[in-house]
């Protein structure tokens, strides 16, 4: 399966600051999506994105396909922005998982 | 965005007895559904593939007498481990790709088993 690597593991945050969070995968995708697991387990979908930039609100991405990662940028964070960011991606509907990026927002 | 459910949201169970978990997708038909588990601080596993009128696939190392599932309609996709040990206690997701066109999928609230 496609391997898929996350960085930072963990990211302690004060609150108003700018992160990135990285997502590198070891072959071509159609699908890349970005979640985030709130600790009642539920993953909100945060971004579909196989190529290309969007954003939405404090939150953007882009997915650097050719070159095979993405990024995840939060800005001016908020403490509800805490909890784990999962990318997951696919050549076909079964998404490879990274092992998450832990953000911790302090007020 | 669509909306996947799943129930119960956790349930505890003896150990050698059966638990059923079901994931239905709300407002969109799924004939291919997806579930994984997620241990502890760890991130997901795709279990197998659930396809609507036919054999689930499963992923390597994954005992499929175990882990029976069922897909007998085009919202309902049903997950029953049986003779559960403690070890099997996990949370269990499910996931569903939309039918818009493209492979974005949603993902149910998960359910919680716990085997003692």
């Amino acid at each position: 399966g496609i391997q898929v690597e996350q960085s930072p593991p963990d990211l302690i945050l004060q609150e108003g600051a700018n992160s990135t969070l990285r997502c590198n995968f070891s072959d071509s995708v159609n699908n890349l999506q970005w979640f985030h697991q709130n600790p009642w387990g539920q993953l909100i979908n945060l971004f579909y994105i196989p190529s290309g930039t969007k954003q939405n609100g404090r939150l953007s991405a882009t997915t650097v396909a050719t070159e095979r990662y993405s990024l995840l940028y939060i800005s001016s964070s908020q403490t509800t922005d805490s909890g784990v960011y999962f990318c997951a991606v696919s050549n076909d509907y079964k998404l490879s998982f990274g092992a998450g990026t832990t953000v911790t927002v302090r007020a | 965005g669509a909306v996947v459910s799943q129930h119960p949201s956790w349930v505890i169970c003896k150990s050698g007895t059966s638990v059923k978990i079901e994931c239905r997708s709300l407002d969109f038909q799924a004939t291919t559904m997806f579930w994984y588990r997620q241990f502890p601080k760890q991130s997901l596993m795709l279990m197998a593939t659930s396809n609507e009128g036919s054999k689930a696939t499963y992923e390597q190392g994954v005992e499929k007498d175990k882990f029976l599932i069922n897909h007998a309609s085009l919202t309902l996709s049903t997950l029953t481990v049986t003779s559960a040990h403690p070890e099997d206690s996990s949370f269990y997701i499910c996931s569903a790709p939309t039918v818009r066109g493209s492979y974005e999928q949603y993902f149910g609230p998960g359910t919680r088993l716990t085997v003692t």
